[in-house]
């Protein structure tokens, strides 16, 4: 248990649905991440907050959207996706920025678009 | 870019060897090597590697840190059923104002017994 919870766990959706990735973590940390993790690839980061305000955009498209209603709360809004977005998708958080504190991630969400 | 390059991208090992992993990387305004295990789906942390702290250990874990190489290791003696894992290498790096985490594509580790 790192302390960063995902809900759900795995989720199946159609191109056309709308759904929505949920993370938390009570840590104290100001700064949270999503991540994308297809198989045989790097983690790649998608966008970054700190302290609420989202500092990075990794070229995503825009069928992800990210809130960050406060610094213990992040979603990830889903709408119109691709199959070749099936993965895992990785929340973490930092105390300060990622690679001058350590981030704890949560266990993920498996995601298959059908 | 800034590059992260794990080798071996797997291994099979049995009970009780000693192992060794290795990561180099390429990056700008370097800040930082984090070694992470991935057994499921949640990165666990392990190390986090600077300038002023280029060695860690922690039971049979150890990493050393070599910036002259643009590398790092992690070693597991006496390993155990229970490192099967993915080992995860990120380098942190300055990015202006913030500072991001770059990834490798892992070690699949296989501990037979």
């Amino acid at each position: 248990e790192t302390g960063v919870t995902q809900t759900p766990r795995h989720l199946v959706m159609g191109m056309t649905n709308k759904k929505s990735l949920k993370c938390e973590q009570h840590l104290g940390h100001n700064a949270m991440y999503w991540y994308k993790q297809s198989a045989k690839k790097p983690l790649e980061l998608m966008f970054v907050y700190n302290f609420k305000e989202q500092t990075e955009n990794n070229s995503v498209p825009s069928r992800f959207s990210p809130e960050c209603p406060n610094s213990s709360h992040l979603f990830l809004h889903l709408h119109t996706l691709q199959p070749e977005d099936s993965a895992l998708y990785l929340c973490a958080s930092s105390l300060g920025l990622a690679g001058n504190t350590e981030a704890f991630f949560g266990q993920g969400t498996r995601l298959t678009v059908v | 870019e800034d590059k992260v390059v794990q080798s071996p991208l797997s291994l099979v090992v049995h009970e009780g060897d000693t192992v060794t992993l290795n990561c180099s990387y390429e990056v700008t305004n370097f800040r930082s090597l984090l070694w992470y295990k991935q057994e499921k789906k949640a990165p666990t942390f392990l190390f986090m590697l600077t300038s002023s702290g280029i060695e860690k250990k922690s039971g049979r874990l150890s990493s050393i840190l070599d910036k002259k190489e643009l590398s790092s290791i992690l070693n597991i003696t006496a390993t155990q059923t229970g490192d099967s894992a993915i080992y995860l290498c990120a380098v942190g790096a300055y990015t202006g104002a913030n500072s991001k985490l770059t990834f490798g594509k892992g070690i699949t580790l296989s501990v037979r017994p």
